[in-house]
Parts: structure tokens; C-alpha cells; sequence
């Protein structure tokens, strides 16, 4: 069966320092893989997708970046965080190709930027 | 520019009673909708996915109506338990597309009353 891992699970970081989360997808290949953000009492905005590896497609400007290293491997990043940083980010995957789009979340990581 | 809604943050319901969650959408190209459960610190889990070709489709406990007329849907949930007490979220697709991007509403919080 398929998992999907996150971590760290909760971050506390100062304003101005880098961000690595990682997301790791077991039990399938080249799947699509996605970043989400929720902001408190809000609902998901997406962030990056991927439908392969090194292949990276944002959907809004801001201040992170996210790379695909490996094949199930997904990972968000920033060189220096901003208060509106803060939030829960989600990764999900899907199986690749066209159809039924259902999303399969990751637990999250919740980001606090003091 | 295009959205996914929901037209009330929180619906509270008696503990037995049947719950409706509303979802308005504006996109008439979506062809694919999913809800989502999400409790409190974790990731969103997927409860009921129906497709434009059709107008109604029932799980366990829980049916999804689409109206494409008026860009509704809803969620019923029969019986409600204290455990369906979380956020719910609607969420936009194309089955035809390969990325299986879905657009997320802001989130209705069902709160079950014992």
C-alpha cells in the first residue's frame, strides 16, 4: 500500500531563516506530487506540483521554492522565511496520468514564523 | 478570477440529525469534485468523489449531490456522530487533465452537539 511522509511535524523559525520541508511518498512510482498551504481558518491554496522529477510548476509568487530531488520525493524550501510564512503545509500525491483526481495528504507541518 | 466556495463557515448540528454542507463553484469546466474531512492537525482525508456525468452518488453514511445548473454541490451526512465533528472542504478537478490539480473552497467546521 501506498504512504505518504512529512517532517518535521511542527517548526518554530525565525524571520530571515532558511526553510527545508520534506515529503516522501512510499509504495508507488512517478506519482504527481503537490504543496499546499493553509493558512489559520482557511482553506488549502496550491503552492507547487510535479508531475516528474526536476519537473516543478508554481501556481503562486512568493517567497518558497520546491524541488523534486528523486521520484517520490518532494521538498519545500526558502532561503528566508517571512512572518507570512506561517501555516500548515500540506503534501499530497496522486497516481500520474489523467482521471480521477483524488489527492492523497500527507499528516502536515505546521510552520510558525516568529 | 475563479473559486470554490462554501456558503457557511460553521454548521452545527444535534448529535443524530442529518447534516448538509453547501459548496458553491464557478468554474462550468470542472468536470470532477471531491470532499474532503479535515480534523483538527491533520492532513484533509477523502471522504466521497462524484463526477459531472452524474448528479448524485452515496457512500457510507454520506451522499454528494451535483447541481451543474446552478454550480452547487453538497454534502448530506445522515446520522450525524460526534466523531464527523472537523472541517469540510469541497474541491475542483478535470478528470482530463494529467497535473490533477484540485482548487480548494475555504472550509465549512461541522460541530456535533451531544
Amino acid at each position: 500500500s501506498q504512504t505518504i511522509h512529512q517532517w518535521p511535524a511542527t517548526l518554530v523559525q525565525p524571520v530571515g531563516s532558511p526553510l527545508s520541508l520534506e515529503c516522501t511518498v512510499e509504495g508507488t512510482s512517478n506519482p504527481n506530487l503537490y504543496w499546499y498551504r493553509q493558512a489559520a481558518g482557511r482553506g488549502l491554496q496550491l503552492l507547487f506540483y510535479s508531475v516528474g522529477i526536476g519537473q516543478i510548476s508554481s501556481e503562486v509568487p512568493q517567497n518558497l521554492s520546491a524541488s523534486r530531488p528523486q521520484d517520490r520525493q518532494f521538498i519545500l524550501s526558502s532561503k528566508k522565511l517571512l512572518l507570512s510564512d506561517s501555516g500548515f503545509y500540506l503534501c499530497a500525491w496522486r497516481e500520474s496520468g489523467s482521471g480521477a483526481n483524488v489527492l492523497t495528504f500527507g499528516a502536515g507541518s505546521r510552520l510558525t514564523v516568529l | 478570477g475563479e473559486s470554490v466556495g462554501l456558503h457557511l463557515p460553521t454548521l452545527s448540528v444535534q448529535e443524530g440529525d442529518n447534516s448538509i454542507i453547501n459548496c458553491a463553484y464557478s468554474n462550468s469546466a470542472s468536470d470532477y469534485f471531491i470532499w474532503y474531512k479535515q480534523e483538527s492537525g491533520k492532513g484533509p482525508q477523502f471522504i466521497i468523489d462524484i463526477r459531472s456525468n452524474m448528479d448524485k452518488r452515496q457512500g457510507q453514511r454520506v451522499t454528494v449531490l451535483l447541481n451543474k445548473t446552478v454550480k452547487h454541490l453538497s454534502l448530506q451526512i445522515a446520522a450525524t456522530q460526534p466523531g464527523d465533528s472537523a472541517v469540510y472542504f469541497c474541491a475542483e478537478g478535470h478528470r482530463s487533465s494529467n497535473t490533477g490539480k484540485l482548487i480548494f473552497g475555504q472550509g465549512t467546521t461541522l460541530q456535533v452537539k451531544p
